[in-house]
């Protein structure tokens, strides 16, 4: 069975410019995160979806962020405009049930680099 | 808020030493604990998780940990320590109902010969 699967892998980028992220889920998971780890911390919540539903987005930064999952399936995570800060990891994981004690599967992630 | 702190960014051992990674939890109530690995430019890997059964529970590659609800800790530990087992480890909690992890900072192991 395929994993979560992210793309791309690797994106360098000039501030300011836009940049979109890319992820596949685990076939039949409802739950869908996304994930920014910095360097030398852990990941931190920025959206989950059930489904097509976005249901925790506060830690999302709305005015340069946006994310969206059509059809409950593939999702895509946007930056426009990107700024220095924004280099990062980002990850991507989907799970199968609600009640949080369930196995999130994890993608290998998107380094970003904004110089 | 719940928050997971993770005592010691780095650790240390040699090759068939303990390992013991701390992790401790701030919850209202007894959440749902884990421990992830993350090898370099891979993502995270679920070692085992705490859901409220046996408090010692036992996860692949000879991990284990404890639940101590009275010290609100989660430690992980591994009797003899192996070259592969060097990658950065996670501990999170998620509330019961939720599906939101919230993850320590880590713990980066390093295991020389």
């Amino acid at each position: 069975e395929a994993g979560v699967v992210q793309s791309p892998r690797y994106k360098i980028i000039e501030k300011k410019q836009p940049v979109a992220f890319w992820c596949n889920p685990i076939s039949g998971h409802n739950t869908l995160y996304w994930y920014r780890q910095n360097l030398g911390q852990g990941p931190e919540l920025l959206i989950r979806y059930e489904n097509e539903e976005a249901v925790d987005d506060s830690q999302l930064p709305k005015d340069r962020f946006s994310a969206e999952r059509l059809k409950g399936v593939d999702s895509t995570l946007k930056i426009q405009p990107a700024e220095l800060g924004d280099s990062a990891v980002y990850l991507c994981a989907s799970s199968l049930a609600q009640g949080g004690n369930t196995e999130a599967f994890f993608g290998q992630g998107t380094r970003l680099t904004v110089v | 808020a719940q928050s997971v702190t993770q005592l010691g960014s780095h650790v240390s051992v040699s090759e068939g030493a303990l390992v013991l990674l701390r992790c401790n939890y701030s919850s209202s109530v007894p959440p749902y604990l884990f421990w992830y690995v993350q090898y370099p430019n891979q993502g995270l890997q679920l070692l085992l998780k705490y859901t409220s059964a046996a408090t010692l529970v036992k996860g692949i590659n000879g991990f284990e940990a404890e639940f101590k609800k009275s010290e609100t800790s989660f430690h992980l530990t591994k009797p003899s320590a192996h070259m592969s087992d060097a990658a950065e480890y996670f501990c999170a909690v998620s509330d019961k109902g939720r599906n939101k992890l919230i993850f320590g900072a880590g713990t980066r192991l390093a295991v020389h010969p």
